[in-house]
Parts: C-alpha cells; structure tokens; sequence
C-alpha cells in the first residue's frame, strides 16, 4: 500500500518567513494529492487540491507544487503569521482505493 | 456556512459496551466516511458509504464496527463491543461529489474514551 511520509520534527519559524513542508510518496502515483490543516482536537480542514497534470496550485498565500518523477509534494505558506500555526496534513487516495489516505503531518509553529 | 456536525462531542464508556456515534453530513453531499485519530497519531480512513451502502472499507474496520444512514440527515458509526484500543477521535466527513472531485468537509469529531 502506498506509504506517506511527511516530516514529523516540528517546524519552527519566524513570522513573515516562507514556511515548506514536504510530503513524499512511495509506489503508485495519485491522480491527485490533497493538503489539510489540522488544529488541536479538530477535523481537519481542506486547504488545497492539485492534480496529477498541475505542476503548481496558489491560493491567496499558499503555494502547493506536485513532482510525479520525485513523488513529492511540496506546500508553502509565505509570509507566515502566528495564526498559521496547525499540523499540516497531506492527502492522497492509495492504490486501488478512491478514499483518501492521510499521512501523520508536520506541526508548524510560527513564532512572533 | 453548511458544516458537518457530531454528537456526542466526547463519550465515555466501559469496555464491551456499544456505541453509537451520530454524524449529521452537509445537506446536499452524496458520499460520508467515517475516519478515527488515536492520540498522537494519523488520522485513518475506516469506512465510506455511498448510495446507501458501503462503497469501500479499511482493514480497521471489522465485524465489530457498523455504519448506517438511518434517515436522510443522519450516518451512524456503531462499535458492537469496545475495546481499549477503541479509544480514539472519530471524525466524520462527506463530499458533494465523487472522490477526485473537491474536498472532504470533516467534522470536530466525537472523542471516545474506553475505559
């Protein structure tokens, strides 16, 4: 089955920097990979989907980019604040499964 | 805006008994999961349900465990007789459209403590 790994060191950085976490894949290749916030004690909420045919997806400050020959995805936040301070989690469908796999996340702290 | 709500927020019980779980989906959404988070660690798909019946599920999800869309607001996860290793968030999340297609709204999840 596909395996997910994602940084699970803590992430600490100043506020205003360009915070990048890493996703990587084993095996199969998604048709699309998803990221997800996570706060303490809640569900995660959906941030951003890129597909398989997209090298790169922004939404206001985030920035995903999906590399199917590294089987990696990164996701960026610039100009971080305080308030982005969560786990982030990444998302894909494993093979031969259309429901999403998560993988364990990276908490990131921004510090003021 | 719609959100998928839970009940009950956290529950308490003693091993072997039952519980049931309440997930009210997004009114318009077509496909609900269930996913559970022990603490500390991932968040872990269980089981889907489309079209009134289960459309995948994960090895977790044994015989112990059973899901049901009773009415046509409310999806049920039920654990026949909980074991310690139950203990968990139990999120609940649905889709508009197919998988592929968009986002998985989750909700604040119920947290069980088997005791």
């Amino acid at each position: 089955s596909q395996k997910i790994e994602q940084n699970s060191e803590a992430l600490n950085i100043q506020e205003g920097k360009t915070a990048t976490l890493t996703c990587n894949y084993t095996n199969y290749s998604p048709a699309y990979l998803q990221w997800y916030r996570q706060d303490p004690g809640r569900g995660p909420v959906f941030l951003l989907l890129i597909r398989e045919n997209e090298k790169e997806k922004r939404k206001e400050r985030l920035k995903v980019t999906f590399d199917t020959t590294l089987k990696q995805s990164l996701f960026h936040i610039t100009a971080s604040q305080p308030a982005d301070s969560a786990t982030y989690l990444c998302a894909l469908p494993d093979m031969g499964r259309r429901a999403l796999t998560f993988g364990s996340g990276t908490r990131l702290q921004v510090q003021p | 805006e719609p959100e998928v709500t839970q009940t009950p927020s956290h529950q308490v019980t003693q091993m072997g008994q039952e519980v049931i779980l309440r997930c009210v989906p997004i009114s318009n959404h077509l496909y609900f999961y269930w996913y559970r988070q022990i603490l500390g660690q991932k968040v872990e798909f269980l089981v889907s349900f489309y079209n009134n019946e289960i459309s995948e599920k994960s090895e977790i999800f044994d015989d112990q465990f059973s899901v049901e869309r009773p009415d046509g607001s409310n999806f049920t996860l039920k654990i026949r007789s909980t074991k310690l290793e139950d203990s968990a968030m139990y999120f609940c999340a649905s889709r508009m459209g197919a998988p592929g297609t968009g986002e998985l709204f989750f909700g604040e999840g119920s947290r069980l403590t088997v005791l």
